[in-house]
C-alpha cells in the first residue's frame, strides 16, 4: 500500500516550457487535490477534484491545469512554466470531499523555472 | 480575506516540557478545524481534527484546543521528545476546503 505517489520528486524547467506533474493514490479515495508550498506562505490549494470526472479552482488556479485521468490519478499540467511557479508541489487525497476528512498527502515534486 | 498565523518563531524547548503552538484566524468562522506535522522534505501527515463545540481533544501526547470566540485554537504537545521535532501547521476548514498556516517549527532538546 503506497498512498500517495508522485512523479518526478524533482524537475528543473526553463520559462516557457511546459510540464505535467503526476499523482496516484492507491487507497480507493473520491477525492484528490493539488497544493503549492512556499515558504513562510503554508500550503496554498491549486485545484481539488471532489469526485471522479470533477474538477474545481482553488485558491491560486492561474497558470495551471488539471486532469482527472480516472479515480486513482490526478495530474497537474504546467504549459508554460514561469520563474514565480518555482515552488514545492503536494498532491493529496481524502476518501471524501468534507470537512471531517482527513488528507493523505504525497512526498511532494521540487519545482525550479529557471 | 481569510488570514491564518501561526507562531511567528520557531519553538525550541527541552525534552520533557510542553510546546505550546498557536493558530489564530480572522475574517472567517471555521467550524472544524485540523492539525498536521510536516517533516523536512516531506508531506503533512493528519495529526487531530476538532469541531467547534469540542472545545478540547487529546490524543495521546497532543492536545488541540479550539476557541470560536477568540477565533484560536492551541496546539500543546506534551512530555516531549526529539522526535517531535517537526514543523506543525494548522488547518481551519472552509466551505470543504483546507486553508493552511504557515506552520511552527518545533525543536525539541535532548
Amino acid at each position: 500500500n503506497a498512498g500517495v505517489t508522485q512523479t518526478p520528486k524533482f524537475q528543473v524547467l526553463k520559462t516557457g516550457q511546459s510540464m505535467t506533474l503526476q499523482c496516484a493514490q492507491d487507497m480507493n479515495h473520491n477525492s484528490m487535490y493539488w497544493y503549492r508550498q512556499d515558504p513562510g506562505m503554508g500550503l496554498r490549494l491549486i485545484y481539488y477534484s471532489a469526485s471522479e470526472g470533477t474538477t474545481d479552482k482553488g485558491e491560486v488556479p492561474n497558470g495551471y491545469n488539471v486532469s482527472r485521468l480516472n479515480k486513482r490519478e490526478f495530474s497537474l499540467r504546467l504549459e508554460s512554466a514561469a520563474p514565480s511557479q518555482t515552488s514545492v508541489y503536494f498532491c493529496a487525497s481524502s476518501e471524501l470531499a468534507g470537512v471531517a476528512y482527513e488528507q493523505y498527502f504525497g512526498p511532494g515534486t521540487r519545482l525550479t523555472v529557471t | 480575506s481569510q488570514k491564518i498565523e501561526q507562531n511567528s518563531e520557531a519553538l525550541n524547548i527541552q525534552e520533557g516540557k510542553t510546546a505550546t503552538l498557536t493558530c489564530n484566524y480572522t475574517n472567517y468562522s471555521p467550524a472544524y478545524l485540523q492539525w498536521y506535522r510536516q517533516d523536512p522534505g516531506r508531506g503533512p501527515v493528519f495529526l487531530l481534527l476538532i469541531r467547534e463545540n469540542e472545545k478540547e481533544k487529546r490524543k495521546e501526547r497532543l492536545k488541540v484546543t479550539f476557541d470560536t470566540t477568540l477565533k484560536q485554537s492551541l496546539f500543546h504537545i506534551t512530555a516531549s521528545q526529539p522526535a517531535d521535532s517537526a514543523t506543525y501547521l494548522c488547518a481551519p476548514i472552509n466551505d470543504y476546503k483546507l486553508s493552511f498556516g504557515a506552520g511552527t517549527t518545533v525543536t525539541v532538546r535532548a
